[in-house]
């Protein structure tokens, strides 16, 4: 199974500053044939389901603020908030679908200082 | 716009088994890949089981391999998860995810709460 690891496990970010949340993956999830990487971050508010943000690692899900982008490719990725909203605190995790069984991170609490 | 309710979450004992169910509509239901994803209260997000678009292929965490069973009723838009032998490790918020072409997760269901417990 591909170990999906996170850092930090918790971050706290003043308003309006960037927020910087990385994973790790045990094995490359670029897939050479098509120049992929089968990375995505998610976002969880309580109460509430995950919802996509980002996926092939750095592409942006219809009605995802522009402020949030991801980055990296083959086992080291970055989702980056680049001006920290209030309505941003959440968890954060990424997954590969690469292959079965899907693996997700750990998350990442993020909070505001 | 796209909607996934599950439904056949609730308490059950230890050995019991659970059928959870989860109706779709707002897409093309027979195009898409489906998932079941569990959180334990206060954890992380574990894939359980996902299944093509046609049924075909079937796929499970090594959690629940064997002892579990995903399927679907493409005439009926739903996704089904029959779990057997449940044991407090499966206690959770289960939620179905609709797959993209890709396999990533784009949308998600409100979740049905399994507490296995004597």
């Amino acid at each position: 199974d591909i170990v999906m690891t996170q850092s930090p496990d918790s971050l706290a970010v003043s308003l309006g500053e960037r927020a910087t949340i990385n994973c790790k993956s045990s094995q490359s999830v670029f897939y050479s044939s098509n120049n992929k990487n089968y990375l995505g971050w998610y976002q969880q508010k309580p109460g509430q389901p995950p919802k996509l943000l980002i996926y092939w690692a750095s592409t942006r899900e219809s009605g995802v603020p522009d402020r949030f982008s991801g980055s990296g490719s083959g086992t080291d990725f970055t989702l980056t908030i680049s001006s920290l909203q209030a309505e941003d605190v959440a968890v954060y995790y990424c997954q590969q679908y690469y292959n079965t069984p899907y693996t997700f991170g750990q998350g990442t609490k993020l909070e505001i200082k | 716009e796209v909607q996934l309710l599950e439904s056949g979450g609730g308490l059950v004992q230890p050995g019991e088994s659970l059928r959870l169910s989860c109706a779709a509509s707002g897409f093309t239901f027979t195009s898409y890949a489906m998932n079941w994803v569990r959180q334990t209260p206060g954890k992380g997000l574990e894939w359980v089981s996902g299944i093509s678009s046609s049924g075909g292929a079937t796929y499970y965490a090594g959690s629940v391999k064997g002892r579990s069973t995903i399927s679907r009723d493409n005439s009926k838009n739903t996704l089904y998860l029959q779990m057997n032998s449940l044991s407090a490790e499966d206690t959770a918020i289960y939620y179905c995810a609709k797959a993209s072409q890709a396999y990533y997760f784009d949308s998600w269901g409100q979740g049905t709460l399994v507490t296995v417990s004597s």
